[in-house]
């Protein structure tokens, strides 16, 4: 089965600042690829998804990512960190039956 | 359309007790997949249910199951309760498209073993 993995499971970053999440897969196959976000006490929401139709995809609240097959990435970016984007965010891929494995996550911290 | 609803979104059993949670997809959604969400496992596939079958298992324990109706919705049972089943359990329905197969996540289910 494919998988992916996470770089660092909490990342803090200044209101205003650069986000950037990593994540990578491992994938012998092109892969679908999502980025998930969850906030305390809540379900997972979709943020975007990469389905080989284009390398950059915009996804909700200003978040992209992009797909780099050479590096095996996937990492999600946002231009400018806001208040409200604190939460953990999950990279996951599909796998066959409707799975998805998803990486450890990376809880994302807003500073004032 | 409405989102994913599950019910109930707290729970509260002791051990050796059994639990239904129940799960309705997005209307239109016939796949239904169940996960479980722990801090030491993180998020886990439990089972996908499409058309009153199941297609596909996770690694989990014949304690969890898991039924599909007609109507799409689905339910999951965990018997014989124990402590590491604490966890949220998470359900999602599945739409396919012309870019591939989508989850949409419900809020989950808590469950707290005593």
């Amino acid at each position: 089965a494919q998988s992916v993995t996470q770089l660092g499971s909490h990342v803090s970053v200044s209101e205003g600042a650069l986000v950037l999440l990593r994540c990578n897969y491992s994938s012998s196959v092109p892969p679908y690829l999502f980025w998930y976000v969850q906030y305390p006490n809540q379900g997972l929401q979709l943020l975007l998804k990469y389905t080989s139709a284009a390398t950059l995809v915009k996804g909700i609240n200003g978040f992209e990512a992009e797909f780099k097959k050479s590096e095996t990435s996937f990492h999600l970016t946002k231009p400018s960190a806001h208040m409200s984007d604190a939460a953990e965010y999950f990279c996951a891929v599909y796998n066959a039956g409707n799975m998805l494995t998803f990486g450890g996550g990376t809880r994302l911290m807003v500073k004032p | 359309k409405a989102g994913v609803t599950q019910t109930p979104r707290y729970l509260i059993k002791t051990r050796g007790q059994q639990v239904t949670l129940s799960c309705s997809p997005i209307s239109g959604h016939r796949s239904v997949s169940w996960y479980q969400q722990t801090p030491g496992q993180g998020l886990q596939f439990l089972f996908e249910y499409f058309s009153e079958t199941q297609r596909n298992k996770g690694n989990f324990p014949g304690r969890f199951s898991g039924r599909q109706f007609s109507n799409s919705r689905s339910e999951m049972n965990v018997s014989t309760l124990e402590l590491g089943d604490s966890a949220l359990y998470l359900c999602a329905s599945t739409i396919t498209l012309a870019g591939g197969e989508t989850q949409y996540f419900g809020p989950g289910t808590r469950l707290l073993v005593l």
